[in-house]
């Protein structure tokens, strides 16, 4: 099956720092998604970025989908930034919306 | 527009028993998704309904079992319970599937004693 893998596991930050958070995949993809989990559990969506590039606020997000990665950038970070990033893909070959998730970067601010 | 909403959110159940999860999409989707989240597996696929129909399985055993109402909205029931299914499950819903954003719920979580 597809993999997803996600680099780095863990990320220590002073608040203020950027960052760059890795997703590399396997196969085509025709859904790439990044999301931040909160403390209560809950995935909150970040991006819907199959190819391209797109920014919100501090977060922007690039995937190169003929080179099978995704990026996820956090600037000028801030402690309510921590938390845990999933990226999830869905294969190209699917008929449904199953997502494949990686195992996450452990995002750690401090003030 | 309402988000997609998960019930009951805690749950804690006795080994053998049987338990029932409620998820209710966003208002126009059709498609939902359930997915087990554990420390050690990491985020997994459970299934997928579209239109009261399962459109796709993930490899769960068949003590795991779900439907799709007209609505739209979806149970999953997790029969004889174990140890490890101890989780958090979470319900996503997208418009129609496959190449479209996928949107969660806050999740319930499963502790079987």
């Amino acid at each position: 099956g597809i993999q997803v893998e996600q680099s780095p596991p863990d990320l220590i930050l002073q608040e203020g720092a950027n960052s760059t958070l890795r997703c590399n995949f396997s196969d085509s993809v025709n859904n790439l998604q990044w999301f931040h989990q909160n403390p209560w559990g809950q995935l909150i969506n970040l991006f819907y970025i199959p190819s391209g590039t797109k920014q919100n606020g501090r977060l922007s997000a690039t995937t190169v989908a003929t080179e099978r990665y995704s990026l996820l950038y956090i600037s000028s970070s801030q402690t309510t930034d921590s938390g845990v990033y999933f990226c999830a893909v869905q294969l190209r070959e699917t008929s449904g919306s199953r997502l494949t998730f990686g195992e996450g970067t452990q995002l750690t601010v401090n003030p | 527009k309402a988000g997609v909403t998960q019930t009951p959110r805690y749950l804690i159940k006795t080994r053998g028993q049987q338990v029932t999860l409620s998820c209710s999409p966003i208002s126009g989707h059709r498609s939902v998704s359930w997915y087990q989240q554990t420390p050690g597996q990491g985020l997994q696929f459970l299934f997928e309904y579209f239109s009261e129909t399962q459109r796709n399985k993930g490899n769960f055993p068949g003590r795991f079992s779900g439907r799709q109402f007209s609505n739209s909205r979806s149970e999953m029931n997790v029969s004889t319970l174990e140890l490890g299914d101890s989780a958090l499950y979470l319900c996503a819903s997208s418009l129609l599937g496959a190449g479209y954003e996928q949107y969660f719920g806050p999740g319930t979580r499963l502790t079987v004693t």
